[in-house]
This record gives structure tokens, C-alpha cells and sequence, in this order.
């Protein structure tokens, strides 16, 4: 039962340009959302977050998007750039279970192009 | 001054063989997980513990134990290993909101072991 989803495997955009990377859940007592970055060989590193009670949080370059009527999330990142080429995960939790316990998604691979 | 350090990157072993994984984090963190992500590239999780008492443990099989001496520490054992255990394993810290226990942190992960069953 797979409760977070990234359905592109992979996204290829140039160099400047903005990259949007989706995610989409299926449990409505998900109220946090996270993405994650990962380079071969190295631990996911953590970008941005967002709260159910939020449907927008900025970083940087960075902006997720949270839709909970749709149960969809999204991560823009503009401009792009090369060192972003990467592989992208999105997790979800929940309050009240225990200690933030995450469900991931199954990746969705980015490669910007310069 | 690596954050979550885990021991050895690489294993490769026989079926049936035990090991053991070694995670340590520096961050002061009083919350750790293990996460195993399988060929197909999920990342499931597997054990986390507060303050060295383990809080979640999801259907995993009793072949796989962790332990966890110290806040800053947690080891994962994996009897009689098969085939299907191949994957790499992931380790974890957070810190928790005292005053909501059940908050969200983000997590810090380590660099992975790659466990490989000949």
C-alpha cells in the first residue's frame, strides 16, 4: 500500500529554467511534508517542509506547493541549476504517531541540464 | 565533523551469515531511526528510538535487532541473513519537541551501508 507517491521517474530540464517535481498522497492524516535530496552514494539530505495548516513555504530557490483538497504536493525550483541534478524524494507524516515517523515516495531522479 | 557516521559503507556476505551496522550521530539528537530502501528504491522505516527506548518497530523479522547503547548510538544486528535482505540501510537522527513529543523534525541521514547477500 503505497501512501506517498512520485509518479515521474525521472525530469530533465535545462539549466535557468524552473523545475517542478510532484507528489501525491492518499492518507488524509498525513500533516507534514518534507523533500528530500539525494546524491549516488550519500544519505537524502533535507530541503524544505511544509505544515498542513500551509500551502506555500519558500527557501531560496525553493518553494513547495501543498494542495490538501488534492492531496498534492509539489516542489518548484527556479532557476534551476546543474549541481540540483539529483535524485528527489517527498515524505509525509503525521502528528500523534510516534516521533515523526516518515513515508516516503519513490524518488523522482532530476537532471538540469546546462 | 560528520553528523550521522555509519560503519561499515560497503558489506558484502554469505547467506546465513550474521552482521551488524553501526550508526553514530553527533548532532545531539535524542531521537534515531533505521531505514532500509530495497531495489526498488523505497525507503521503508524500519526501528526508531528515543532516548534509547524503542518507539516504532515496523513488520520487520525478528532476524533483525537493534540496539541502542546510547542516545548517540544505534546498531543494527541482522541474523542469518538471506537474500532479500540485500538493500541499503540507512540511519537516522532527529531531535523531538519535548513539549509535543509527536512533532515533526526533519531528519539527518547517514551516507547508507550497502549490504550485499552472495
Amino acid at each position: 500500500d503505497q501512501q506517498v507517491k512520485q509518479n515521474s521517474p525521472s525530469l530533465s530540464v535545462q539549466e535557468g529554467r524552473i523545475s517542478i517535481l510532484n507528489c501525491d498522497y492518499t492518507n488524509s492524516m498525513f500533516d507534514y511534508f518534507l523533500w528530500y535530496k539525494k546524491y549516488p552514494a550519500e544519505g537524502p539530505t533535507f530541503l524544505i517542509s511544509i505544515s498542513s495548516i500551509k500551502d506555500k513555504n519558500e527557501d531560496g530557490r525553493f518553494t513547495v506547493f501543498l494542495n490538501k483538497s488534492a492531496k498534492h504536493l509539489s516542489l518548484h525550483i527556479v532557476p534551476s541549476q546543474p549541481g540540483d541534478s539529483a535524485v528527489y524524494f517527498c515524505a509525509a507524516s503525521m502528528s500523534g504517531t510516534s516521533y515523526g515517523k516518515l513515508t516516503f515516495g519513490q524518488g523522482t531522479i532530476l537532471t538540469v541540464h546546462p | 565533523d560528520t553528523a550521522v557516521s555509519q560503519t561499515p559503507k560497503y558489506l558484502v556476505t554469505q547467506m546465513g551469515n550474521d552482521k551488524s551496522i553501526k550508526c553514530e550521530q553527533n548532532l545531539g539528537h535524542d531521537t534515531m531511526y533505521w531505514y532500509k530502501q530495497d531495489s526498488k528504491k523505497f525507503l521503508k522505516i524500519m526501528f526508531s528510538y528515543n532516548n534509547k527506548e524503542l518507539i516504532i518497530n515496523e513488520t520487520v523479522p525478528n532476524r533483525f535487532s537493534p540496539k541502542s547503547p546510547d542516545k548517540a548510538h544505534l546498531n543494527l544486528h541482522i541474523n542469518s541473513l538471506e537474500l532479500g535482505d540485500s538493500a541499503v540501510y540507512f540511519c537516522a537522527s532527529s531531535q523531538s519537541d519535548r513539549r509535543s513529543p509527536n512533532s515533526n523534525q526533519p531528519q539527518h541521514f547517514g551516507d547508507g551501508t550497502r549490504l550485499s547477500i552472495l
